[in-house]
């Protein structure tokens, strides 16, 4: 059973529409929490990073929410753009920044 | 370009054969990291080094895979005796330290297909 897990598995949205991804995850202990955006054939690329005592946190369009109490953390897209489209993976960081453990992500195909 | 870089990006090979990738990290990041990604799922961890030293290996690393980073700085993934469950992009990260909010950096990936 994968320790982090993204819903939705897939999501087509129109452009200009906004959409939120969800995190949950098991595995601890917790150091931070990422979201990275990963076009197809590419390396990863890193959104947010939020440790413990952060809830909110934002880059540009992206806004990033943590629950650390229920283990959730979401990702929030604003006015999505055709370029959005993308696999966005939820990532927990444990062991003092040592093994970052990636989610299946949630594969975002943004639409005219 | 001051970017993680990898290289070869795409790699065939025969069921069997050996093959050797190669990871240059971000200049004076110590810490380098090597994941595995198979279609649809998200990048499994393989092992990371702190400078030259390994020190942390995935059980996924079988006794056919290998890394090493000589010099602390570049790193090398081989996998001996190709097989074809061992199709997939292989990732390499750097980051400058373990500090809790460090930011780990990614290449382009490598892509394997073992035919």
């Amino acid at each position: 059973k994968n320790q982090v897990e993204q819903s939705p598995q897939s999501l087509i949205i129109l452009e200009g529409k906004n959409c939120t991804l969800q995190c949950n995850y098991t595995v601890s202990p917790f150091s931070n929490l990422r979201w990275y955006k990963q076009d197809t054939g590419r390396g990863p690329v890193s959104l947010t990073i939020m440790t413990f005592s952060e809830n909110t946190k934002s880059n540009g369009r992206y806004t990033a929410t943590l629950d650390a109490d229920t283990k959730q953390s979401s990702l929030h897209i604003t006015a999505s753009q055709l370029s959005d489209s993308a696999s966005y993976i939820c990532v927990v960081v444990t062991g003092g920044g040592n093994k970052l453990t990636f989610g299946t992500g949630t594969q975002l195909k943004v639409e005219l | 370009d001051t970017g993680v870089s990898q290289n070869p990006r795409h790699k065939i090979t025969k069921r069997g054969q050996n093959v050797t990738f190669r990871c240059d990290p971000i200049s004076e990041h110590n810490r380098l990291y090597w994941y595995r990604q198979t279609l649809g799922q998200g990048p499994e961890f393989l092992t990371y080094f702190q400078n030259e030293a390994q020190l942390e290996k995935s059980r996924l690393l079988s006794d056919r895979f290998s890394a090493e980073r000589p010099k602390g700085s570049f790193s090398t993934l081989e996998i001996q005796r190709t097989e074809q469950g061992d199709s997939a992009m292989y990732l390499c990260a750097s980051s400058l330290g373990p500090g809790l909010d460090t930011e780990a950096f990614f290449g382009q990936g490598t892509r394997l297909t073992v035919v």
